[in-house]
């Protein structure tokens, strides 16, 4: 089962900050928040990850909570490229086999309108 | 840098008939391979993995099976389709060191429609 709660669906407008949040109450010290999308009919694309400190990278921004139970992804300027099903995961970072995997839940659908 | 290929991208298979999903890495060496499911309308589940050549590892009980006969290469395979086999199939590999928080990258997927 997947170990985070996100909203089912948002709205954002065109160029302005989308904000999708992620609960993950139960997370141990031992495991990396991951953000994934995934656009109609594509696979699952990386966007970021991290484990207690703030992550920026050209896609986007990752804000964790010092508690670590949970997170925000920021899109800063979202296009209608954007729309697409977000994923929030938590993943062990011992991995080895199985460990490594990713358990989706069912993700935000985040619809830009123009 | 590192890619990703599956194939075909779509294919359309009569019931009882059998199916062969191949996936390829290129630019990396002894990844971890997976292969996941999604049905429509949901979630990905995880169906196989392996961390080398010939070791597979199962996750769920089903009408398919794996194989890694080549370090880059992972095939998905099924003697007779059912109808419940219909989804969206996606191979993706991640490094296979032991470094923490290596990333899983998918590839384009494969649509499956068992008619």
């Amino acid at each position: 089962d997947a170990k985070t709660t996100q909203p089912t669906s948002m709205d954002c407008a065109e160029g302005r900050a989308a904000n999708l949040p992620c609960n993950h109450s139960t997370i141990s010290g031992n495991e990396y928040v991951y953000w994934y999308r995934q656009i109609h009919s594509q696979g699952p694309q990386y966007i970021i990850h991290g484990l207690k400190n703030n992550e920026t990278n050209e896609m986007a921004s990752l804000i964790i909570t010092e508690d670590r139970k949970s997170s925000t992804l920021i899109l800063p300027h979202a296009t209608l490229r954007d729309t697409a099903v977000y994923y929030c995961i938590v993943r062990n970072r011992n991995y080895g086999g199985s460990q490594g995997n990713l358990i989706f839940g069912k993700g935000t659908k985040l619809s830009v309108k123009p | 840098s590192q890619t990703i290929h599956q194939w075909p991208a779509t294919l359309v298979q009569p019931v009882g008939s059998p199916l062969s999903l191949e996936c390829t890495v290129e630019g990396t060496s002894n990844p971890n391979l997976y292969w996941y499911r999604q049905a429509a309308g949901r979630g990905l589940q995880l169906l196989f993995y392996s961390v080398g050549i010939g070791q597979i590892s199962s996750e769920v009980p089903q009408n398919l099976s794996a194989s890694r006969p080549q370090d880059r290469q992972f095939i998905l395979s099924s003697k007779k389709l059912l109808l419940s086999d219909s989804g969206f199939y996606l191979c993706a590999w991640m490094i296979g060191t032991g470094f923490s928080g290596n990333t899983i990258y998918f590839g384009e997927g494969s649509w499956l429609t068992v008619v």
